[in-house]
């Protein structure tokens, strides 16, 4: 069955560096997502890919995060300098048209000290 | 905002009972959905829900979506020891990118 990629699965950093975390979605599918879960709290909505660009953000999605898809498969979140409340699992999520389902990944889990 | 209301916060429960948990919101969504997530791992999706009114099962899993389009219940029955974990209802708004805003979830925990 085919299913949303991430990779890694944990990530330590030191504050201030960069991180990015990268996902494969689901081959045919066209909208892509980011969320993240602090620990203990619910999934929150970070942004949303469509066509090639953001389609929509959060108020969490500020100027250091960016996302890119590359090539044809994968879809990158980057965070430019991290800060300790950075501190998550994201998960990366894909859909094949809207109004569908949306497939999770297993999730990064970033550690920032 | 648009936000969901998700509750019980927790229940605990005896295997074979039925359980049933509810999301509320003050805005319409245009479609529900609810997930379960295990410790360290990703929302799996259990039942999607389109149109007002739909009632949809899924083996022992059985979920409603409201007929004003601002509510869902999700029932379980004859619970088993594997049903524990963390479910989440979400709902894409109307107007969006066809995100997900998530509910605070219920942890069920089952006693064998």
């Amino acid at each position: 069955e085919p299913e949303v990629t991430q990779t890694p699965s944990h990530q330590v950093t030191q504050m201030g560096q960069e991180v990015i975390l990268r996902c494969v979605p689901i081959s045919n599918h066209l909208y892509f997502y980011w969320y993240r879960q602090i620990l203990g709290q619910k999934v929150e909505f970070l942004v949303s890919f469509y066509n090639n660009e953001i389609s929509e953000k959060s108020e969490i999605f500020d100027d250091q995060f960016s996302v890119e898809r590359p090539d044809g498969s994968n879809f990158t979140l980057k965070i430019r300098s991290t800060k300790l409340e950075d501190s998550a699992m994201y998960f990366c999520a894909s859909m094949n048209s809207g109004n569908t389902e949306a497939f999770f990944g297993q999730g990064t889990r970033l550690t920032v000290v | 905002g648009q936000q969901l209301n998700q509750s019980p916060q927790s229940m605990f429960i005896q295997e074979g009972e039925d359980v049933s948990m509810n999301c509320t919101s003050s805005s319409i969504f245009n479609t529900w959905l609810w997930y379960k997530q295990d410790p360290g791992e990703g929302p799996v999706l259990l039942i999607a829900l389109y149109k007002a009114g739909e009632l949809t099962s899924n083996g022992r899993l059985t979920a409603q979506f409201g007929i004003t389009r601002k509510d869902s219940f999700l029932n379980i029955s004859a619970s088993i020891p594997s049903d524990v974990g963390i479910y989440f209802c979400a709902g894409q708004p109307m107007d969006s990118s066809y995100k997900l805003i998530f509910g605070s979830g219920t942890r069920l925990l089952v006693r064998p």
